[in-house]
Order: structure tokens, then C-alpha cells, then sequence
């Protein structure tokens, strides 16, 4: 299948700091992009949709300030967590489908700890 | 909320026999997915079947749909070690998934 590769697979941050996490669709183009957040042992809440050049659409609860989505280009989508806290220690995953595709590739997920 | 509820929630066989775990959902769909994620890890697609489709294979892979009571099965047939995972079913309606809680499954030797 499609490969996407999500960058870094773990990081460590200071609270108050913020950090960025990269997924890539290395072998096609990515019009859509979703990011999800999953807590151990549960299911996968997603995040936001985004499209490249546009707005990412937030899913309900969801802080668009906190939680910043670029998409720029049709290979490169980014989080960046602003003023990480404890609380937003989790795992991010990141997954892409090309246009008209029905199926979406997964990346292999980066985990953050806020300490 | 979710979309997706998965049954069971945990599945321990043994190695060989074969693993069954359904999915149902709420909404119309265009399409059903089905995920393994192993520990910590990212997600693997397995199989995609269409809402038009009833039944769908691959290797030990056997999916079945059922619109009209809005579930889906997925079984693994001959079941080894490397099975253990958790699964998941995700429904795709206009453009984003929503996943289930996922079944837990896991091998013993």
C-alpha cells in the first residue's frame, strides 16, 4: 500500500513549549490529510481534516489555536501542539488519501510527552 | 462520538483457530474499513468493501457487509502469533473515518 511516514515517533517537551509533528505522503499526492489523537487503549478521535491550501475543518471540541494544521503542500501536513501541557501527552496519527481514493494510509504515529 | 462499535471488545484464541469480530454502525456509508494496530504502533489497512458489496477476501482475510442491519464481520482465519492486535472497523461517509472502539485479539501459542 501507500506509504505515509509521520516524523518524529517521539518527543519530549517542556511544558509551555510547543512542538511540531510532520506527516509526509511519500508515494502519492495527498489532497486530504486527517489527524487523529488516541489515548492508551482506546479508539482513535479525530482531530481535523485538512485540505491542501485550505483551512483545516476541527472536529467538535477540538482548539484550533492549540492544536495548529497546515497543509501546503500535497505531500506535507503539520500539528503543532502550542503551549503543550501535561495533558496533551498522547499519541498522534496522522493519514492521507489521494484524490478520489477511497482508501487512507496511516502514518505510524508520534508519541508526545509533556513533562 | 463514535461511529463504530466493535464486538467483542477483547478475543483470546489459540494460535490456529480461526477469529471473528464484528462491527456495527449508526449511519449510511459509502464505504467499511477495516485497521490492525499493533502496540503503540500505527495503522495497517487490511480491506475495504463497498456499500454494494457483501463479501470481500484476502489471504486469511474474510469480510462480509450487511447494510440493511448496518454490521460488518472480519474473519481471520488460521490464526498465528503475529495476529495480536487490536482491529478496528472505520466508516467512511462523505470524507472523513470514524472508527469503532476496536476489538483487542490475542494469539496464545
Amino acid at each position: 500500500g501507500a506509504v505515509v511516514s509521520q516524523h518524529p515517533s517521539w518527543v519530549i517537551c517542556k511544558s509551555g513549549t510547543s512542538v511540531k509533528i510532520e506527516c509526509r505522503s511519500l508515494d502519492f499526492q495527498a489532497t486530504t490529510m486527517f489527524w487523529y489523537r488516541q489515548f492508551p487503549k482506546q479508539s482513535l478521535m479525530l482531530m481535523a481534516t485538512s485540505n491542501e491550501g485550505s483551512k483545516a475543518t476541527y472536529e467538535q471540541g477540538v482548539e484550533k489555536d492549540k492544536f495548529l494544521i497546515n497543509h501546503a503542500s500535497l505531500t506535507l501536513s503539520t500539528l503543532t501542539v502550542t503551549s503543550a501541557h501535561p495533558e496533551d501527552s498522547s499519541f498522534y496519527i496522522c493519514s492521507a488519501r489521494g484524490q478520489g481514493a477511497d482508501t487512507i494510509y496511516f502514518g505510524e504515529g508520534s508519541w508526545l510527552t509533556v513533562v | 462520538s463514535q461511529q463504530g462499535e466493535e464486538d467483542p471488545q477483547a478475543l483470546s484464541i489459540q494460535e490456529g483457530e480461526n477469529a471473528t469480530m464484528n462491527c456495527s454502525y449508526k449511519t449510511s456509508i459509502n464505504n467499511l474499513q477495516w485497521y490492525r494496530q499493533n502496540s503503540g504502533r500505527g495503522l495497517v489497512h487490511l480491506i475495504l468493501i463497498r456499500s454494494n458489496e457483501r463479501e470481500k477476501h484476502s489471504g486469511r482475510l474474510r469480510v462480509t457487509l450487511d447494510t440493511s442491519k448496518k454490521s460488518s464481520s472480519l474473519l481471520i482465519t488460521a490464526s498465528r502469533a503475529a495476529d495480536t492486535a487490536s482491529y478496528f472497523c472505520a466508516t467512511k461517509g462523505a470524507q472523513k473515518l470514524v472508527f469503532g472502539q476496536g476489538t483487542r485479539l490475542t494469539i496464545n501459542p
